[in-house]
């Protein structure tokens, strides 16, 4: 069976520090890879996704993620974060061939500024 | 112009009395998803459909049904609503066609339910 997981549930970082949330998934078949994030009363946000190709991908507002399929593991990045990064995170993954989409548990980072 | 399109965005219902909230596509996707989203927490996938195919979650109470009649529309029904089921419900679409043709998932705006 699918499943995500996030392994920081809430993280507190500085500005300027930088950023690594970790996320897991287990699924032998092909997945395609996202992550989300919430900022507080806000909609989901897609980050940066991954369907193929280059392992390494990047988003907006200076994310980045990177899949390792050894690993099952798609962690995101961030080297500088900012107080307006302070938000929900979710990783997704998502059944390449039924289409069945689920979510991490989510991690909460607050910036201190 | 939206794309996935959640109807009404605010609902509120009595303990106990069926609710529909409905949602509607226009990009064509042949997946379309119903999630429960509470406070702080994550989007929990109620069931998905594929084209016509329904595919329930194993934990979604039977109280939740859904209705797909074609591409463009899709329905959450709750059967008897308790105040445990007060919640953001998300309806998404995304396309499957195989190798190098998939998309990310489009979430409309949400339905936000009250149960009073």
């Amino acid at each position: 069976a699918q499943s995500v997981s996030q392994h920081n549930h809430h993280v507190i970082l500085s500005e300027a520090a930088s950023l690594e949330l970790g996320c897991n998934y287990s699924y032998g078949g092909t997945v395609n890879l996202f992550w989300y994030v919430q900022y507080p009363g806000q909609h989901l946000q897609l980050l940066l996704k991954y369907f193929s190709g280059d392992p390494l991908v990047k988003g907006i507002k200076g994310f980045e993620a990177e899949f390792i399929k050894s690993k099952f593991s798609f962690n995101l990045r961030k080297p500088s974060v900012q107080w307006s990064d302070t938000a929900e995170y979710f990783c997704a993954v998502k059944d390449g061939n039924t289409g069945k989409l689920i979510f991490g548990q989510g991690t909460t980072l607050q910036v201190k500024p | 112009d939206a794309m996935v399109i959640q109807n009404p965005r605010y609902q509120v219902t009595q303990f106990g009395k069926p609710v529909t909230l409905s949602c509607s596509q226009t990009l064509n996707h042949n997946v379309m998803y119903w999630y429960q989203q509470k406070s702080s927490q994550a989007p929990k996938l109620l069931f998905h459909y594929y084209d016509k195919d329904f595919n329930n979650e194993a934990d979604t109470p039977d109280n939740f049904q859904s209705r797909r009649p074609n591409t463009s529309f899709c329905f959450l029904d709750i059967r008897s609503p308790g105040l445990g089921d007060a919640a953001m419900y998300l309806c998404a679409t995304s396309r499957v066609r195989g190798l190098g043709m998939n998309t990310e998932a489009f979430f409309g705006q949400g339905t936000r339910l009250t149960v009073v």
